[in-house]
């Protein structure tokens, strides 16, 4: 069964919007919790790093105003677009880890997002 | 630092033969290495995993890989390729003490024609 849950699966909003996904853990306390933007033909490219009842840590070039991450149990981060843009359209994909070495990251099914 | 390079970026098999898609990896420390799968306006499935245990790694849907540390490579394979297995293909790696974080592949497209 889903390890995790990621909501929601796709969403259209105008330009200026902001837009909020979540991602929950489904089967395990998740200390640590990424966010990942994937364009079209391309593979994942690391956003952010969440780890339950801290800052968000966000990779060079994101912009941690731009994309609030809030990672407040641990069973649930969400990850908000904030006044929207046509160039923030993409694929997002949360993924939980129970943050032990060498344990493989489980994925959601990701949210299309599409901005008018 | 890590790094992960799939060989191929297409790849195509006609149902009912061999699959084989390559990777290589260079990490600074000892390597968690996945196989994870992507199926259209899907998340990634984990096909299998490498952690430093038996070095021929079976996972689901009948696929395979072998870590071979002295040719740094961690190629995927399958005996009989099935229309189902047609999907985008990411070769990860973890390094011990990286934080956990994944470098990732950029994919390989596997078409599997009747």
């Amino acid at each position: 069964g889903a390890v995790v849950s990621q909501h929601p699966s796709w969403v259209i909003c105008k330009s200026g919007t902001s837009v909020k996904i979540e991602c929950r853990s489904l089967d395990f306390q998740a200390t640590t919790m990424f966010w990942y933007r994937q364009f079209p033909k391309q593979s994942l490219m690391l956003m952010a790093t969440s780890n339950e009842g801290s800052k968000a840590t966000y990779e060079q070039g994101v912009e941690k105003d731009k994309f609030l991450i809030n990672h407040a149990s641990l069973t649930l981060s969400t990850l908000t677009v904030t006044s929207a843009h046509p160039e923030d359209s993409s694929f997002y994909i949360c993924s939980v880890t129970t943050g032990q070495a060498a344990q493989p990251q489980h994925f959601g099914d990701g949210t299309r997002l599409s901005i008018l | 630092a890590q790094s992960v390079t799939q060989l191929d970026s297409h790849v195509s098999v006609s149902e009912g033969t061999p699959v084989l898609l390559r990777c290589n990896y260079s990490s600074s420390y000892s390597p968690s290495l996945f196989w994870y799968v992507q199926h259209p306006n899907k998340g990634l499935q984990l096909l299998l995993k490498y952690t430093s245990a038996a070095t021929l790694v079976k996972g689901i849907n009948g696929f395979e890989a072998e870590f071979k540390k002295s040719e740094t490579s961690f190629h995927l394979t399958k005996p009989s390729a099935h229309m189902s297995d047609a999907a985008e293909y990411f070769c990860v790696v973890s390094a011990t003490g990286g934080g956990n974080k994944l470098t990732f592949g950029t994919g390989t497209q596997l078409k599997v024609e009747l």
